[in-house]
C-alpha cells in the first residue's frame, strides 16, 4: 500500500519567514502533486512534479521532487498571511493523499 | 463553467437515516471521485468512476454506495448512517486518472 507522510503537521509562523515542508514516502511514484485548501474549500493544485530531481516554481514557492521520486518538498521564501492554508501532497494513479501541512503565518 | 457543484452543503443526520449527497461537473471529464476529509487525515478515497456505468472501490468504501448514469454527475449514498460517517466530502474529476483533480466545495455532514 502506497502511503505518503507529511511533515510537519502544523506550522505557525510569522510573515516574512521561510518554511519547508515534506512529503515522504517508501513508494516511487510516477508524480507527484501539491494542492492548497482554504477553509470552507475544496483543495486546488499548485503543481506537478513528474521527473526524479524536478524543481518548479511559482512565485515565492519552490518544489522539488527527489531523485528516488519518493518524495517531495514546498519550500516557502518571505511567507504572506495569505500563504495561509492546508498544503496536501498527493500521487498515485487513484491519488493517495498526504495528511496534510496545515500553515499559518501571522502578520 | 460552474466546474464541480456539490449539493447540499450541508446536512445533519440521526442515525440509521439514509441520504445521496450530489455531484455535477460540466467539463466533460471521464474520471469522478468521491473522498472523505476528517480533520488531520488528509482526503480518503471512498469510490471513483472512470466513465458512465463504470465504478469502482478506493480506499474506505464501506457504508456508501455510488452509481454513475451519465458523464456529469456521481452521487454518493449513504444507506444507513452512522455516527463515523461525520465527515466534510469532496467529489472531484479528471480528465486522466492521475491527472489534475478539480473539486467541489464539499458537503459538511454530521450524524447524531
Amino acid at each position: 500500500t502506497q502511503l505518503l507522510e507529511q511533515s510537519p503537521q502544523f506550522l505557525s509562523i510569522q510573515e516574512g519567514e521561510n518554511l519547508t515542508v515534506y512529503c515522504n514516502s517508501s513508494s516511487v511514484f510516477s508524480s507527484l502533486q501539491w494542492y492548497r485548501q482554504e477553509p470552507g474549500e475544496g483543495p486546488v493544485l499548485l503543481v506537478t512534479v513528474v521527473t526524479g530531481g524536478e524543481v518548479k516554481k511559482l512565485k515565492r514557492l519552490t518544489f522539488q521532487f527527489g531523485d528516488a521520486r519518493k518524495d517531495s518538498s514546498l519550500h516557502i521564501t518571505a511567507a504572506q498571511p495569505g500563504d495561509t492554508g492546508l498544503y496536501l501532497c498527493a500521487g498515485g494513479g487513484k491519488l493517495i493523499f498526504g495528511q496534510g501541512t496545515e500553515l499559518s503565518v501571522k502578520p | 463553467n460552474a466546474g464541480v457543484t456539490q449539493t447540499p452543503k450541508f446536512r445533519i443526520l440521526k442515525i440509521g437515516q439514509s441520504m445521496t449527497l450530489q455531484c455535477t461537473q460540466d467539463m466533460n471529464h471521464n474520471y469522478m471521485y468521491w473522498y472523505r476529509q476528517d480533520p488531520g487525515m488528509g482526503l480518503k478515497l471512498i469510490y471513483y468512476s472512470v466513465g458512465a456505468g463504470i465504478t469502482d472501490k478506493g480506499e474506505v468504501p464501506n457504508g456508501y454506495n455510488v452509481s454513475r448514469s451519465t458523464t456529469e454527475d456521481f452521487p454518493l449514498r449513504l444507506e444507513l448512517a452512522a455516527p463515523s460517517q461525520t465527515s466534510v466530502y469532496f467529489c472531484a474529476s479528471s480528465s486522466i486518472l492521475s491527472g489534475t483533480q478539480y473539486f467541489g466545495p464539499g458537503t459538511r455532514l454530521l450524524v447524531l
